[in-house]
């Protein structure tokens, strides 16, 4: 079946700090990889994806790459802000549907 | 970008009543829209897929009977939760696309937290 495991939170840092958000995936067939962030009282917003193997998603100074061999898709950042605490959800979808498949989210604060 | 807003935003209701929660794509037109629940600190889990004009599918587990899903403009899905019960509380979510349903066409709504007394 598919499914996504994702790290617990909650993740703690100070403004600066390199953060990884680790994501493995359970699927069959080639799935789509996607990093969503939902921040306080707003919906969730795409934040990168990855449609094949190899990829890697950008936006916003995130990054993930898609990476078959380990079934993993960690989303990284060189140096969070404040302003990127929210929570984040790991999703892939399988190219035969349009089902999404979630992480449990983990729920990421930078502290100044 | 695509935005999409759900109304209300929170809602307590007593048990044995019925909740209706409003999906609407406010800048485009929505072909489908989908509805999940999240459960705490557990994943989304997607309850129904619905396109306008014809019956929602539902996913395996989820009582159609029990969550009425309407679909009945291109901007418009509404879920509605009958004799609720309080392990209907919960925080559901929509999402619409207007791209037939491709995973990476999908927008979401803030979400809809429900408790039921």
């Amino acid at each position: 079946g598919n499914s996504v495991t994702q790290m617990e939170g909650p993740v703690t840092l100070s403004e600066e700090a390199f953060l990884t958000i680790n994501c493995t995936y359970t699927a069959t067939g080639y799935p789509s990889l996607f990093w969503y962030v939902q921040y306080p009282g707003e919906g969730l917003q795409l934040l990168l994806k990855a449609t094949k193997a190899d990829d890697k998603g950008s936006n916003k100074g995130f990054e993930a790459t898609y990476r078959k061999e380990t079934t993993s898709f960690h989303l990284e950042k060189g140096s969070v802000q404040v302003s990127d605490s929210a929570v984040y959800f790991c999703a892939l979808s399988t190219n035969t549907g349009n089902q999404f498949y979630f992480g449990t989210g983990t729920s990421l604060t930078v502290i100044p | 970008g695509a935005v999409v807003s759900q109304h209300p935003s929170r809602v307590i209701c007593k048990s044995g009543t019925s909740v209706k929660i409003e999906c609407r794509s406010l800048d485009f037109q929505a072909t489908t829209m989908f509805w999940y629940r999240q459960f705490p600190k557990k994943s989304l889990m997607l309850m129904a897929t619905s396109n306008e004009g014809s019956k929602a599918t539902y996913e395996q587990g989820v009582e159609k009977d029990k969550f009425l899903i309407n679909h009945a403009s291109l901007t418009l899905s509404t879920l509605t939760v009958t004799s609720a019960h309080p392990e209907d509380s919960s925080f559901y979510i929509c999402s619409a696309s207007n791209r037939g349903g491709l995973a990476s066409e999908q927008f979401f709504g803030p979400g809809t937290r429900l408790t039921v007394l």
